[in-house]
């Protein structure tokens, strides 16, 4: 069974905020909610994560609703560049499951 | 090099000949991970190293998949009596450690294996 959810594809605007939803209903009180995204014919690049408090680098946001069960993550301001599959893994950060991807979301930027 | 340096980045091999992939993880990162990429389908986790421990193999599809690592440095995955099935990009992963650990991992660029 898929720890996460996610929908298949997502469009945004060139400047506009990127909001992708995740939802990881039955994560547990120690697995962090990891991003990952993969540009096309890239191999997959870590985004950010988080526990339970939001989080906030250079690249994005992450916020996790207080239930854990749910998080979004937000790109500020799209850019044509950041067209990709952006992966929600939800992990204790470590081991042979530590990565485990599911199928993600297709955004893509428009012009 | 500062990043998961694979190679080669493209190979093409005929039906029935074995190939060997290299993986060369970042300095001083225990773990390691390989996946395997069909065109247009998701990353499937093949095998996982860490440190000297027992490798955990329970991703490797079939007899022929098998990979190696020394220590924990590079690592090659070989594919004996290559399908065409077995064409896909075969990326390599490695992180700072295992254990409950909010690490993250760093992939390499993969290869791109073709059989013919």
């Amino acid at each position: 069974d898929a720890k996460t959810t996610q929908p298949p594809s997502m469009d945004c605007a060139e400047g506009r905020a990127a909001n992708l939803p995740c939802n990881h209903s039955t994560i547990s009180g120690n697995e962090y909610v990891y991003w990952y995204r993969q540009i096309h014919s890239q191999g997959p690049q870590y985004i950010i994560h988080g526990l339970k408090n939001n989080e906030t680098n250079e690249m994005a946001s992450l916020i996790i609703t207080e239930d854990r069960k749910s998080s979004t993550l937000i790109l500020p301001h799209a850019t044509l560049r950041d067209t990709a599959v952006y992966y929600c893994i939800v992990s204790l950060g470590g081991g042979a499951d530590g990565l485990t991807f599911g199928k993600g979301t297709h955004l893509i930027i428009q012009p | 090099g500062a990043g998961v340096s694979q190679s080669p980045s493209n190979k093409v091999t005929e039906k029935g000949k074995d190939v060997e992939l290299r993986c060369d993880p970042i300095s001083g990162h225990t773990a390691l991970y390989w996946y395997r990429q069909r065109l247009g389908q998701g990353l499937e986790f093949l095998i996982y190293f860490q440190g000297n421990s027992a490798p955990d193999k329970s991703g490797l599809p079939s007899d022929r998949f098998s990979a190696e690592r020394t220590g924990e440095s590079v690592s090659t995955l070989t594919i004996q009596r290559t399908q065409q099935e077995d064409s896909a990009v075969y990326l390599c992963a490695s992180s700072l450690g295992d254990l409950i650990m909010n690490t993250e991992a760093f992939f390499g660029q993969g290869t791109r294996l073709t059989v013919v």
